[in-house]
């Protein structure tokens, strides 16, 4: 089963919009990371962020982790048309070696 | 995708046969990981590796086994391939270390269809 699970499951916004995502998770992890998946490709590393930070920024993507809420929330501002994708949450559970990935939320920036 | 190759990209097969894909990387990392993808389940771990000759299993293992003999290279086989694992099958690489997972680089996808 999934460790992460996104919210909303589809989102659509206009070019220049911010677009929120969140992920709840169920177990203690070390680490929660997000990745973007373009249709037809493979998944692409976004941002990491530890269980002992609470936010984190690269360029347009602010991520934020509540560990006490055991959820995690990606910001992308100012969204592109080229920001239409799917965004995936997964976990690095405390112990595990490998990551759980959630169900994703599907993007779409309309020009 | 840089750095990671799958083989086949698109395979159909017949339901019963056997099937191998294949995850080559370039990177030298230590751990690779199958997964599949299927609408409404996202990514599940099939098996991983944690270094040559060293596998050990995900949460959708069953009817698949692995096998790694270099460090670059790591087969996914389906041993009777069925019509449930008609998906599409991506490779993944990472720098683990400490036993905390690290960023994963994935490759492009093998799309299987099984009739």
């Amino acid at each position: 089963s999934q460790q992460g699970e996104e919210d909303p499951q589809a989102l659509s916004i206009q070019e220049g919009e911010n677009a929120t995502m969140n992920c709840s998770y169920k177990t203690s992890i070390n680490n929660l990371q997000w990745y973007r998946q373009n249709s037809g490709r493979g998944l692409v590393h976004l941002i990491l962020i530890r269980s002992n930070e609470r936010e984190k920024h690269s360029g347009r993507l602010r991520v934020t982790l509540d560990t006490s809420k055991k959820s995690s929330s990606l910001l992308i501002t100012a969204s592109r048309a080229a920001d239409t994708a799917s965004y995936f949450c997964a976990t690095a559970r405390t112990g595990a070696n490998n990551l759980f990935f959630g169900t994703g939320t599907r993007l779409t920036v309309i020009p | 995708d840089a750095g990671i190759t799958q083989s086949p990209r698109h395979k159909v097969t017949e339901t019963g046969t056997p099937v191998t894909l294949r995850c080559h990387q370039t990177e030298n990392h230590r751990y690779m990981y199958w997964y599949r993808q299927d609408p409404g389940h996202g990514l599940r771990l099939i098996h991983y590796s944690y270094g040559v000759k060293d596998t050990d299993k995900g949460e959708v293992s069953d009817g698949y086994s692995v096998s790694r003999s270099k460090t670059e290279d790591f087969l996914l086989t389906l041993e009777s391939a069925t019509s449930s694992q008609t998906s599409v099958y991506f490779c993944a690489i990472s720098a683990t270390g400490q036993s905390v997972p690290y960023e994963q680089y994935f490759g492009p996808g093998t799309r299987l269809t099984v009739t």
